[in-house]
């Protein structure tokens, strides 16, 4: 079955550290990837994706990503946080045209 | 970049009244628009694929006599959840793209309370 997992429910990081936000999927095939980020009480905002090509993704804001096929992985990271980045983050895949699944989201903090 | 508006943002209504929510395209046509629920500190959970000129088709659970879904242009899907009753407070998002492997966009979603 087509399954994202974000095995962490928070991250806690302080600023200026750099921050890593775990992505794991489980697609047959090749899979387009997401990331993207939602502030309190809005929608979503986009961040990257993968779809084919250089595995080191680079998005919105700072942050990247990087493809990992053997590790199925599409973990997110940015080398220096900002407290401004404290949000919740979804990774998605693609299942069947624009079929998003998505993970279980992961709850940023960044500590001043 | 692309965006997707979506109409209101927020609506209370009362137990057994309909309620529409609008969720358009501004710069690109889409054929395909998805409605998705999520509740409070959830992930978020699709509801339906919004098809611009046919039926919307539903995933498994979701009732589509209540959660009705019309996709009447290229630019413009609407749910409406009718007989409302409490249970479907939540926040309604959609999302809409324009061919498998482009980005897609969400709207600013809709907070739904029924009283």
């Amino acid at each position: 079955a087509q399954s994202v997992a974000q095995p962490e429910d928070q991250v806690n990081v302080a600023e200026g550290n750099p921050l890593t936000v775990k992505c794991t999927y489980s697609v047959s095939g090749n899979p387009y990837l997401f990331w993207y980020v939602q502030y309190p009480n809005r929608g979503l905002q986009f961040l990257l994706k993968y779809i084919t090509g250089d595995n080191l993704v680079k998005g919105s804001y700072g942050f990247e990503a990087e493809f990992n096929k053997s590790q199925t992985s599409f973990h997110l990271k940015k080398p220096s946080a900002l407290v401004s980045d404290s949000a919740l983050y979804f990774c998605a895949v693609i299942f069947n045209t624009d079929k998003l699944i998505f993970g279980t989201g992961t709850r940023l903090q960044v500590f001043p | 970049g692309a965006v997707v508006s979506q109409h209101p943002s927020r609506v209370i209504c009362k137990s057994g009244t309909s309620v529409k929510i609008e969720c358009r395209s501004l710069d690109f046509q889409a054929t395909t628009m998805f409605w998705y629920r999520q509740f409070p500190k959830q992930s978020l959970m699709l509801m339906a694929t919004s098809n611009e000129g046919s039926k919307a088709t539903y995933e498994q659970g979701v009732e589509k006599d209540k959660f009705l879904i019309n996709h009447a242009s290229l630019t413009l899907s609407t749910l409406t959840v009718t007989s409302a009753h409490p249970e479907d407070s939540s926040f309604y998002i959609c999302s809409a793209g324009w061919g498998t492997g482009n980005t897609i966009y969400f709207g600013e979603g809709s907070w739904l309370t029924v009283v």
